[in-house]
């Protein structure tokens, strides 16, 4: 299917263990993002990219690892879970830098 | 560095009324794109409308308008005769073509929760 999907869409996971979720795009856009939502917080960025092997940090990057060796993939992986780490992630993808961003269904991940 | 702010955290109003939801935002570029999404309860994120810092014409779309205003640093959005379908979250965001450190950004507000009630 065409656009952007993340999987899992949900995810119950424990403190400590290593998780990762997964983003995959179908327009061959350079760009992508890894955001969170939190209640009083709005979309934070985590960490961006401009192409296949070049990413860098966002607002909130402690405590999360990503990698793009393909364009198309974009995956955020949380290396030792924390319970702060309980939230609404959203990948996005984008063309250029004055396009609109497209956003996948989201994954809400629970650490207990 | 790129800012959005949203002052406005929860909205409430009574159905058929017009209302305006709030966007400031600060950027160190001369050339940036200013974007409205919304975001339902059913929680996906839904592009609305995409807006170059060139052009400061408002615009509208059906029942939704835009007032973009350079000199205020704001893009203002505003529904008439809002409807229960309109209640959701709405995030403003910037992205501007700095090319330094923490360049292509995507930055959104904290957004504004707006409730209609019928």
């Amino acid at each position: 299917d065409a656009g952007i999907t993340q999987s899992p869409r949900y995810k119950i996971t424990e403190t400590g263990r290593q998780v990762t979720l997964m983003c995959h795009q179908t327009w061959s856009h350079s760009y992508m993002f890894w955001y969170r939502q939190d209640l009083g917080h709005g979309l934070r960025l985590i960490y961006y990219s401009a192409a296949a092997d070049i990413t860098d940090k966002g607002e909130v990057p402690d405590g999360y690892v990503v990698s793009r060796s393909k364009t198309e993939n974009f995956p955020l992986t949380l290396e030792s879970a924390t319970r702060s780490q309980t939230s609404v992630y959203f990948c996005a993808s984008r063309a250029d830098r004055m396009a609109e961003a497209f956003f996948g269904q989201g994954t809400r991940l629970t650490v207990v | 560095a790129q800012k959005v702010t949203q002052a406005q955290t929860e909205i409430s109003v009574v159905e058929k009324e017009d209302v305006t939801l709030d966007c400031v935002y600060e950027t160190r570029d001369t050339t940036y794109y200013l974007f409205w999404y919304k975001q339902p309860p059913s929680g996906e994120l839904v592009f609305l409308i995409r807006r170059n810092s060139f052009d400061e014409q408002n615009e509208i779309s059906g029942r939704y308008s835009w007032n973009f205003q350079k000199s205020t640093s704001s893009f203002n959005f505003t529904i008439t005769a809002s409807q229960v379908v309109d209640s959701a979250v709405y995030f403003c965001a910037l992205s501007d073509l700095y090319s330094g450190a923490g360049s292509y950004q995507l930055t959104f507000g904290k957004g504004t929760k707006l409730s209609v009630i019928p």
